[in-house]
């Protein structure tokens, strides 16, 4: 477990809302990610980052942006929610370096668009 | 393109019975290999791995998988299941390009239900 937190767990928000997830984790590790869960798709990468500040797309990222100014937390924001961004998020952290291949996860945020 | 294959969406089994849970890869020069698991309601923990050495890696709790590169498999097993190994079940791998930039890769998912 790498001390990571997402906030909030639960939300609901109504299509053309901006919405904002937070992650934070406590293990100074340099990666981070965002993924999203969906029954018969299993986990696909949103966003990353792999430092303050620099960040990259993933598979699913259109609608989605993110953002890192401290390495302990980077965030996920849907600028305009539609109902396809109904979903569960995930966040995960990543050491870096030689070695270091496995993620760590969240406890995840529910995400429903009304 | 990358990919990981789960053929099995749901596997039930009765509780004391072995399980397999097959996952397979497209093939590459060189991989790592994660088997995570995800209890009702919480995020995804890492049950085991594979990134060099003996083919065969265990957890703490019973499950083993199996590196086979000639197959580009890493099926999950377990000889006698319990109640609480209830979850759903990911495959997932990397490549190696060095520096720690890899991302990983998922497949769908496994369910398994153990049954009394």
């Amino acid at each position: 477990d790498a001390g990571i937190t997402q906030s909030p767990r639960h939300k609901v928000t109504e299509t053309g809302t901006p919405v904002t997830l937070r992650c934070h984790q406590t293990e100074n590790h340099r990666y981070m990610y965002w993924y999203r869960q969906d029954p018969g798709h299993g986990l696909r990468l949103i966003h990353y980052s792999y430092g303050v500040k620099d960040t990259d797309k993933g598979e699913v990222s259109d609608g989605y942006s993110v953002s890192r100014s401290k390495t302990e937390d980077f965030l996920l924001t849907l600028e305009s929610a539609t109902s396809s961004q109904t979903s569960v998020y995930f966040c995960a952290t990543k050491a870096g370096g030689q070695g270091s291949y496995e993620q760590y996860f969240g406890p995840g945020t529910r995400l429903t668009v009304t | 393109a990358q990919s990981v294959t789960q053929l099995d969406s749901q596997v039930p089994v009765f509780e004391e019975a072995p399980v397999e849970l097959r996952c397979n890869y497209s093939s590459s020069v060189s991989v790592y290999l994660f088997w995570y698991v995800q209890y009702p309601n919480q995020g995804l923990q890492l049950l085991l791995k594979y990134l060099s050495g003996s083919t065969l890696v265990e957890s703490i709790n019973g499950f083993e998988a199996e590196f086979n590169k000639s197959q580009t498999s890493f099926h999950l097993r377990k000889p006698s299941v319990h109640i609480s190994d209830t979850a759903e079940y990911f495959c997932a791998v990397t490549y190696p390009q060095g520096g720690g930039s890899e991302k990983l890769v998922f497949g769908k998912g496994t369910k398994l239900t153990v049954n009394p």
